[in-house]
């Protein structure tokens, strides 16, 4: 079993649908990324949150570290959100800061 | 600011070459990552730098791959006798310290023919 699981895998959506993007976790953190990645490879750091919820134009990430689970949401969806939404968790195991491990990342397509 | 930038964009090599990339963080950035990545799943870790230290090493990165900081600016990760396996994008990311929002570079796609 992965350490960062997201669902769903793929995603497909017409305009204006509000899309929400889930993620969960079994290992300790000490922050958790949402990542955007777009085709050609780029990636993009949308949030990065250790607790309570975060708000970026129309996106909305919150986290709930009792039950270790984390949401994306997009509002108001655009065909331009077109991505793949990648989730990740900084870990506190063996001491490491640096080890980042990352979901496999859910493909979105918003239709227009 | 120009962000995190890696070169070369793309990499084509035979089996068996050594193959050397380069990542250039964005400047006042101490900490530096180095991830690989294959399709259809999501970047899996392979080292990471504080200056010019390096921290910690997945047990992904074989003895056929360095990394070095040397004087805690730029990266560079080098692959020997490279196999066909190590094809993947290869993704440079900094940040400033742990639990701040990471920066990626475009990565280098290697493939190994």
């Amino acid at each position: 079993k992965n350490e960062v699981e997201q669902s769903p895998q793929n995603l497909t959506a017409q305009e204006g649908e509000f899309i929400t993007i889930n993620c969960s976790y079994s290992v300790g953190i000490s922050a958790l990324h949402w990542l955007q990645q777009h085709p050609g490879g780029g990636i993009v750091s949308l949030f990065m949150l250790s607790s309570g919820k975060k708000k970026h134009g129309r996106l909305i990430a919150t986290i709930n570290i009792q039950e270790k689970h984390s949401s994306l949401h997009i509002t108001a969806s655009h065909p331009r959100d077109s991505a793949v939404y990648i989730c990740a968790v900084e870990t506190q195991i063996r001491g490491s800061q640096g080890n980042l491990i990352f979901g496999k990342g859910t493909k979105l397509s918003v239709k227009p | 600011d120009t962000g995190v930038s890696q070169d070369p964009r793309h990499k084509i090599t035979k089996r068996g070459q050594n193959v050397t990339f380069r990542c250039d963080p964005i400047s006042e950035h101490n900490r530096l990552y180095w991830y690989r990545q294959t399709l259809g799943q999501g970047p899996e870790f392979l080292t990471y730098f504080q200056n010019e230290a390096q921290l910690e090493k997945s047990r992904l990165l074989s003895d056929r791959f360095s990394a070095e900081r040397p004087k805690g600016s730029f990266s560079t990760l080098e692959i020997q006798r490279t196999e066909q396996g190590d094809s993947a994008m290869y993704l440079c990311a900094s940040s400033l310290v742990n639990a701040s929002p990471l920066h990626f570079g475009n990565g280098t796609r290697l493939t190994v023919t």
